[in-house]
């Protein structure tokens, strides 16, 4: 298995300009999420999904939007960029929870890093 | 909001030598999480410890949770030079279960 990949692994956009992180997972998890790394800011949250057609905003959505057409994918928007969305962007999954709908281990792709300048 | 916080933020040690790094954390959980990140890529799962659990190992790995003081303690025994990364805490609040909420990480270097 693949596991959580990411494409592409390295952009450079300018201000204003748009663009699309692709996430897709083979481990037929039902949850999915989308973070932002900054330096000296751990992972923040942007947007997450619980299933095929559903998604909610995170701790930081302004800027972005997403889709989850197929359960296998989750797909990160910038509709126009601005250099404050510099930064890398991770996508996560996890499987549906147990009882009492418990958060438990995600898995991680490896990340891309997007420069706008 | 950052409902984790590590401490130290950065710790350099000669390898053999134990790690410690702590997390405190703000509201009461369901679990913490630790995550490894190595320079240049994804995290990686390490330990679950759920919030009726005080102690848990795994390899080399010893976790500790103290619910009354909201922190929990990673310890590393025997380092070598393939544990220098980031490590990050994560909890998971209740009523808003879909969701993990991540510290601002430890960076480890282990020295030969």
């Amino acid at each position: 298995n693949a596991g959580v990949t990411q494409t592409p692994k390295f952009r450079v956009l300018k201000t204003g300009q748009s663009m699309t992180l692709l996430c897709a997972q083979d481990m037929n998890h039902e949850y999915m999420y989308w973070y932002r790394q900054d330096p000296g800011m751990g992972l923040r949250l942007i947007h997450y999904s619980v299933g095929e057609g559903t998604t909610a905003k995170g701790e930081v959505p302004d800027g972005y939007n997403v889709s989850r057409l197929k359960k296998q994918n989750f797909l990160l928007g910038l509709e126009s960029a601005a250099p404050s969305q510099t930064s890398v962007y991770f996508c996560a999954s996890s499987p549906r929870f147990g009882a009492g709908g418990i958060q438990e281990t995600q898995y991680f792709g490896p990340g891309t890093r997007l420069l706008v300048l | 909001s950052q409902q984790g916080e590590e401490d130290p933020q950065a710790l350099s040690i000669q390898e053999g030598e134990n790690a410690t790094m702590n997390c405190s954390y703000k509201t009461s959980i369901n679990n913490l999480q630790w995550y490894r990140q190595n320079s240049g890529r994804g995290l990686v799962h390490l330990i679950l410890i759920r919030s009726n659990e005080r102690e848990k190992h795994s390899g080399r790995l010893r976790v500790t949770l103290d619910t009354s003081k909201k922190s929990s303690s990673l310890l590393i025994t025997a380092s070598r030079a393939a544990d220098t990364a980031s490590y990050f805490c994560a909890t998971a609040v209740g009523g808003t279960a879909s969701k993990l909420t991540f510290g601002t990480g430890t960076r480890l270097q282990v020295t030969l």
